[in-house]
């Protein structure tokens, strides 16, 4: 039974440049959250797709997007990149339906920003 | 402000003996806490987990004790092995939320 998968592993990108990651829920999952993780720091939650929709959106700016597809993978796309976006990106997936339910957790992409 | 206090930053246990990292809260109404351990280079991976109409719970050597009052709850880690030093961080759900708001992680290092 695959885990979360996240692509890509790592990524180096410059200032101003746009970013696109991926993740794969864990099998039965419908629920992807992602977080941000600076180095040092406990992840912070970004936002929420349930049903190909954001369900719910932490505190980061609108350079910050996301879409879910019907298979449940998700992309996490971050616009004009700053030097402070550099982080570990994590995606989380959970079980179908309403409430809430456990996180699991990918391994991440590490995201540096020139 | 919904946030959760972790403590102590780092950790140094013998191997065999007792690991305790603490939490607390305020202000927020949580519903749910976990505890999370993550390798280098790795995602977290849930430890266990607590509802608060529970005062303790206990999986393997891993105990979660929950003091609904003080609004504080701490992991322990019992016969604490050279493998589990990794960061560990607890975790809560604000009732009503689709997200976890993370505590600061706690380096723990057991010494063989």
């Amino acid at each position: 039974d695959a885990g979360v998968t996240q692509s890509p592993t790592h990524l180096i990108k410059t200032r101003g440049q746009q970013v696109t990651l991926r993740c794969s829920p864990k099998s039965g999952h419908d629920t992807v959250s992602w977080y941000q993780q600076a180095l040092g720091q406990g992840p912070q939650f970004i936002f929420q797709y349930y049903e190909e929709e954001e369900r719910q959106r932490g505190n980061f700016p609108d350079r910050f997007s996301g879409h879910q597809y019907p298979n449940y993978s998700s992309e996490l796309n971050v616009n004009a990149l700053l030097l402070g976006d550099s982080a570990l990106y994590l995606c989380a997936s959970s079980k179908p339906g309403q409430g809430f339910h456990e996180q699991f957790f990918g391994p991440g992409t590490r995201l540096t920003v020139l | 402000q919904q946030q959760v206090k972790q403590s102590p930053q780092s950790l140094i246990v013998q191997k065999g003996g007792i690991s305790i990292i603490n939490c607390a809260y305020e202000n927020t109404a949580f519903d749910y806490f976990p505890w999370y351990q993550q390798f280098p280079g790795k995602g977290p991976a849930l430890l266990i987990a607590i509802r608060p109409d529970v005062s303790e719970k206990k999986e393997g050597r891993f105990t979660i004790s929950f003091n609904k009052s003080a609004k504080q709850f701490s992991l322990h880690i019992m016969d604490s092995q050279p493998g589990d030093s990794a960061t560990y961080f607890c975790a809560a759900r604000p009732t009503g939320f689709q997200k976890l708001v993370f505590g600061t992680g706690t380096r723990l290092l057991v010494s063989p």
